[in-house]
């Protein structure tokens, strides 16, 4: 069985520009997740979709980070415009109506 | 207050020891509960399930006390490859929370 991908797998920007990373999610997962990881910490949610529907995004910036899932499978996370604190590992992972979550290898961002 | 605390560590601990970990939770209504290992730079992995009965694999043994809301994980006989970051993590309310990893370094 395939796992989650995710790409790029590193970025490398400057401040104020924009970036976007791919995620595609374990054939039949409704449940898709995005992390953010800094370096020494736990991943942090960012958003949550079932299916195509956002059901959490409490801990997403809104005014740079935007998401979507169109279709309820591939999924973007964009940032726009980036800062240093931005630096991180995002992580997307996917799980079958809410249970285990299966994590992709991560997208390394760094900006400079 | 964090949803999950963890003591970051690092634990270092020679090969064939027994190590523990605890992870403290905040929320009582969490639900599930799970250990998940992290290699450097690499992606968190599910270790395993942490059910109320408490369950073992192999070497690795998972406590949950829903009254004191902590969980634990013990590892005996430790390995060189044991070595890793250990995330705590607690779902409540279909939320998933991490804890910030205890890093584990067995040494030879």
């Amino acid at each position: 069985e395939a796992g989650v991908a995710q790409s790029p797998r590193y970025k490398i920007i400057e401040k104020r520009q924009s970036v976007a990373f791919w995620c595609n999610p374990i054939s039949g997962h409704a449940t898709l997740y995005w992390y953010q990881q800094i370096l020494g910490q736990g991943p942090k949610l960012l958003i949550q979709f079932q299916n195509n529907g956002v059901v959490d995004d409490s801990q997403l910036p809104k005014d740079r980070f935007s998401a979507e899932r169109l279709k309820g499978v591939d999924s973007t996370l964009k940032i726009q415009p980036a800062k240093l604190e931005d630096s991180a590992v995002y992580l997307c992972a996917s799980s079958f109506l809410g249970a285990t979550q299966y994590f992709g290898p991560g997208t390394r961002l760094l900006v400079l | 207050r964090k949803e999950v605390e963890q003591d970051p560590g690092p634990f270092n601990v020679p090969e064939g020891a027994t190590v523990a970990f605890n992870c403290t939770y905040s929320n009582s209504a969490s639900q599930s509960f799970f250990w998940y290992r992290q290699d450097c730079r690499k992606e968190p992995k599910l270790l395993m399930s942490v059910y109320s009965s408490g369950n073992e694999d192999g070497r690795f043994t998972a406590q949950l006390n829903r009254a004191s809301q902590y969980i634990s994980l013990l590892i005996r006989d430790s390995k060189l490859s044991d070595s890793a970051t250990y995330l705590c993590v607690v779902n409540a309310g279909n939320q998933f929370y991490f804890g910030t990893g205890t890093s584990l370094t067995v040494i030879p």
